[in-house]
C-alpha cells in the first residue's frame, strides 16, 4: 500500500537550518509529482512547494521562496525539503503529499513537527 | 493571490445533512478538491474534481460547484464525520499556486 513517512523535524533556533525527508513506498515514486504542505499549530493548511516527477521543475510558495528548497532522489524513493534561515513563523507540522494526474493530493504522510524557537 | 473562504464552523445533528461552502471568485470554472482532517491526523482526500469520490469514501460525501461557490455535502451525518474540512484549488494565475480554503470545523451535536 502507498506509504509516506516524514522525518527530520525538531526544535531549531531562528536563522538556523533543518532538512526534512519523506520516504515513500508502495508506488512508483518517479511517476509522481510530490509536494510539501505545512500546518501551523491551530491553523489551516498551507502549500509549501512542489517538484515534478523527474525533478526538473520546482516551485515554492512566496512565503518560503529563497529560503526553502525542495528536491528528490528517485533512486532512493526520497523527497526532501531543505529549510534555511528559519523563522518563528515557520513553526508547523510539515506533510509530504503525492500528486496524481490532476492538481490535488491523494496521499499524505503523517507529518513532521518543526519548531523554530530561541 | 486567489482566496478561498469557508465558514469557520458548522454544527449538525446525527442523521442530518451538513453543507460546507467554499467561496472563491469564479470557483465554478476551477477544479475543486476537499479534504477531511481529524485531530492529530493527516488530511484525507474525500472529494476530487468537485464531485468524484476516492475509493473507500462513503457515498454520503458528495460535492458540487457553481459560479462563486463550491459545496461539500455530508448526508446522514455520523459522529465519526466530526473533523476539519478544507477545500483546495490550483490557481493557474499564479506561479504553480495550490490554494487551500480557510477550513471548516464540523461538529456533530
Amino acid at each position: 500500500q502507498v506509504q509516506l513517512m516524514e522525518s527530520g523535524g525538531g526544535v531549531v533556533q531562528p536563522g538556523r537550518s533543518l532538512r526534512l525527508s519523506c520516504a515513500v513506498s508502495g508506488f512508483i515514486f518517479s511517476n509522481y509529482a510530490m509536494h510539501w504542505v505545512r500546518q501551523a499549530p491551530g491553523k489551516g493548511l498551507e502549500w509549501v512547494a512542489v517538484i515534478s516527477n523527474d525533478g526538473s521543475n520546482k516551485y515554492h510558495a512566496d512565503s518560503v521562496k529563497g529560503r526553502f528548497t525542495i528536491s528528490r532522489d528517485n533512486s532512493k524513493n526520497t523527497l526532501s525539503l531543505q529549510m534555511n534561515s528559519l523563522r518563528v513563523e515557520d513553526t508547523a507540522v510539515y506533510y509530504c503529499a503525492r500528486q496524481p494526474l490532476g492538481y490535488y493530493f491523494d496521499y499524505w504522510g503523517q507529518g513532521s513537527l518543526v519548531t523554530v524557537s530561541s | 493571490s486567489y482566496v478561498l473562504t469557508q465558514p469557520p464552523s458548522v454544527s449538525v445533528a446525527p442523521g442530518k445533512t451538513a453543507k460546507i461552502t467554499c467561496g472563491g471568485n469564479d470557483i465554478g470554472s476551477k477544479n475543486v478538491h476537499w479534504y477531511q482532517q481529524k485531530p492529530g491526523q493527516a488530511p484525507v482526500l474525500v472529494i476530487y474534481y468537485a464531485s468524484d469520490r476516492p475509493s473507500g469514501i462513503p457515498e454520503r460525501f458528495s460535492g458540487s460547484s457553481s459560479w462563486n461557490t463550491a459545496t461539500l455535502t455530508i448526508s446522514r451525518v455520523e459522529a465519526g464525520d466530526e473533523a476539519d474540512y478544507y477545500c483546495q484549488v490550483w490557481d493557474s494565475s499564479g506561479d504553480q499556486s495550490y490554494v487551500f480554503g480557510t477550513g471548516t470545523k464540523v461538529t456533530v451535536l
